[in-house]
């Protein structure tokens, strides 16, 4: 298991451009959460999926970002019309959740895309 | 908004224990507290958790006050590879809950 995997690990885009990241989780990991880090500030959540299910979309997921995770294994997350003030560290996390508690397990970060937009 | 208050920044003797104070005055009785640090261009990484009780692993210990407002993080020896910032985050048991990051604390080792 290599843990959580983002691609790509940097991303440079030209203002109003889309751009698309892909995560995959830990296997069998059916939490996988969305985080911005922008520079000096602690990570803020986007999103969360329970398998394929989108249960949580924070106010910060405008309009132009979208989300996906179709099989329950990988998601991407897609910004469209892409704006400077969207340069930052994008984190994935992804966590075991189930009924029996003592099965469960604390959220594992990949190492994130950082996106800047000129 | 996150629930706890951590010193923007500390700094500390290689070799000798780091303490990292974080206040969580308005913890409720199902909330843990958990530990995470970031070490520069890297993701969070998960170190330590505890209720009430004081908790130590392979990376660091955790006390928790008997009323539960504040805690301290103690890396026992710490190294240069310890630089990062630490966030102590109060947060339900469930690893289905989502983490509210603050600002947390940046941590220097000093050679």
């Amino acid at each position: 298991d290599t843990g959580v995997s983002q691609d790509p690990r940097h991303k440079i885009t030209k203002r109003g451009q889309n751009v698309t990241f892909r995560c995959d989780p830990i296997s069998e990991h059916n939490r996988l959460y969305w985080y911005r880090q922008t520079l000096g500030q602690g990570p803020e959540f986007l999103t969360y999926f329970q398998n394929e299910a989108q249960l949580e979309k924070s106010r910060l997921l405008s309009d132009r970002f979208s989300a996906e995770r179709p099989k329950g294994s990988f998601s991407t997350l897609e910004i469209q019309r892409t704006e400077q003030g969207d340069s930052a560290m994008y984190l994935c996390a992804s966590s075991l959740s189930r009924g029996d508690l003592n099965s469960n397990t604390e959220a594992f970060f990949g190492q994130g895309t950082r996106l800047t937009v000129v | 908004d996150a629930k706890t208050t951590q010193p923007t920044s500390m700094d500390c003797a290689e070799g000798r224990a780091a303490n990292l104070p974080c206040n969580h005055s308005t913890i409720s009785g199902n909330e843990y507290v958990y530990w995470y640090r970031q070490i520069h261009s890297q993701g969070p990484q998960y170190i330590i958790h505890g209720l009430k009780n004081n908790e130590t692993n392979e990376m660091a210990s955790l006390i928790i006050t008997e009323d539960r407002k504040s805690s301290t993080l103690i890396l026992p020896h710490a190294t240069l590879r310890d630089t990062a910032v630490y966030y102590c985050i109060v947060r339900p048991y469930s690893s289905a809950s989502k983490i509210i990051f603050g600002s947390g604390t940046r941590l220097s080792i000093r050679p």
